[in-house]
């Protein structure tokens, strides 16, 4: 069974603060995806990032970044120098490689304050 | 492209009424899923289908029926509506089941009375 725990319910910071959101997840596949979603008040549900098993690449997309540990089974996210229109639930997500079935975390709610 | 379109965006049930959600994508997308989101928890998988003809069950199937018999469209019935069923469901597509990212619509808020 797929689990994904994201521990960090809400994070409350300052404009202008580094935030780091946890997603720590468990899977028995050897092949699996992971995703990053965000979801802002208005409440759609946006793809942020995708990340197979076999890329343990980091990667930096402007203000944001994913750190993703194997070794750990992590897959963090980073938003740099935050910004008020960063208020939104983050969702991480795994799926399978086969049938697609893709279980989520429960969100981390993070509140940007000018 | 539209995407991914939901129908109806609000519906307000009561206890024992049956009806269904409608879910159309135009990206010809293989995999389409069904979730709700009930308050302060993520998304649980309802129902999925890998292509036309083919469905199966997700986390919290009971009390909901799907079909997909064209590629585009994918309706979610409630058989019998309970107070237990009030959330906000999201339909969404993707290119192939798992490795792509899911492309949602705009939810429907339903509450059962």
């Amino acid at each position: 069974a797929q689990k994904v725990t994201q521990a960090q319910t809400e994070i409350s910071v300052v404009e202008k603060e580094d935030v780091t959101l946890d997603c720590v997840y468990e899977t028995r596949d050897t092949t699996y995806y992971l995703f990053w979603y965000k979801q802002p008040p208005s409440g759609e549900l946006v793809f942020l990032i995708r990340r197979n098993s076999f890329d343990e690449q980091n990667e930096i997309s402007g203000r944001y970044s994913w750190n993703f540990q194997k070794s750990t089974s992590s897959f963090n996210f980073t938003i740099t120098a935050s910004q008020v229109v960063d208020s939104a639930v983050y969702f991480c997500a795994l799926s399978d490689g086969n049938a697609g079935k893709s279980t989520f975390g429960d969100g981390t709610t993070l509140t940007v304050k000018p | 492209n539209a995407g991914v379109t939901q129908t109806p965006k609000f519906q307000v049930l009561k206890t024992g009424q049956s009806m269904t959600l409608q879910c159309a994508q135009d990206m010809n997308h293989e995999y389409m899923s069904w979730y709700r989101q009930d308050p302060g928890m993520g998304l649980r998988l309802i129902h999925y289908s890998v292509g036309a003809g083919i469905t199966d069950q997700g986390e919290v199937p009971n009390g909901y029926n799907v079909s997909r018999s064209t590629t585009e469209d994918f309706p979610l019935r409630l058989l019998s509506a309970a107070p237990s069923q009030t959330s906000v469901y999201f339909c969404a597509s993707s290119y192939t089941p798992g490795s792509y990212e899911q492309y949602f619509g705009p939810g429907t808020r339903l509450t059962v009375t």
